[in-house]
């Protein structure tokens, strides 16, 4: 069963800290994704990743970095965190042409 | 105009009845099509993949309509534990995914 894990479901961070967030997954897929997920807007895509060390910017990466040094790995980076970044934040990962599959979600909260 | 377009609902529908909704999409070169159920606060999880042919897995129908450019999903005999968004994703490479925001069900006894 594809298993993709996020580091943390409820996260609460203040504004301006620098936040991390993980995701694994355990499949050997190429492909990963961040998306962040908000009532009315449904999923955007941050940034996505389709080899170790490869990132490409996807609908809105301004305020977030990823790094992708193995290829189960994909983290997410608030560099300063605001409140406008608060959200549902979805990791997903997919080998190819197959359909993504998500983890659990992490609820960020920026106080 | 969004790439692709879901009616955001709620659709109020009664236990047992049949419900369906369409997922339109812009962009004639995707190819590959799913069905997504996300319960309230919890992840998107795959429903089914839409086939050209159309598919069924048990009481759940998903179309694919190249010409006019939509799937569908048809829920027969509703339950109550159908009640969820739905969301459509048009698929056109390995990392080129357009989601759509979603329809929302709500399955009332």
């Amino acid at each position: 069963d594809v298993k993709v894990t996020q580091s943390s479901r409820y996260l609460v961070k203040r504004t301006g800290e620098k936040v991390f967030l993980e995701c694994v997954q355990d499949m050997d897929h190429e492909n990963m994704f961040w998306y962040r997920q908000d009532p009315g807007l449904g999923l955007r895509l941050i940034y996505f990743s389709y080899d170790v060390k490869m990132k490409e910017k996807g609908d809105i990466p301004e305020g977030y970095s990823v790094s992708r040094e193995k290829k189960e790995r994909f983290s997410l980076i608030l560099e300063s965190a605001s409140t406008n970044q608060t959200s549902m934040y979805l990791c997903a990962s997919l080998a190819s042409n197959q359909p993504q599959h998500f983890g659990d979600g992490t609820r960020l909260s920026i106080l | 105009r969004k790439e692709v377009e879901q009616d955001p609902g709620p659709f109020n529908v009664p236990e047992g009845a049949t419900v369906a909704f369409n997922c339109t999409y812009s962009n004639s070169a995707s190819q590959s099509f799913f069905w997504y159920r996300q319960d309230c606060r919890k992840e998107p999880k795959l429903l089914m993949s839409v086939y050209s042919s159309g598919n069924e897995d048990g009481r759940f129908t998903a179309q694919l309509n190249r010409a006019s450019q939509y799937i569908s999903l048809l829920i027969r005999d509703s339950k109550l534990s159908d009640s969820a968004t739905y969301l459509c994703v048009a698929q056109y490479s390995n990392y080129q995914l357009i989601w759509g925001a979603g329809t929302k069900l709500i399955i009332k006894p």
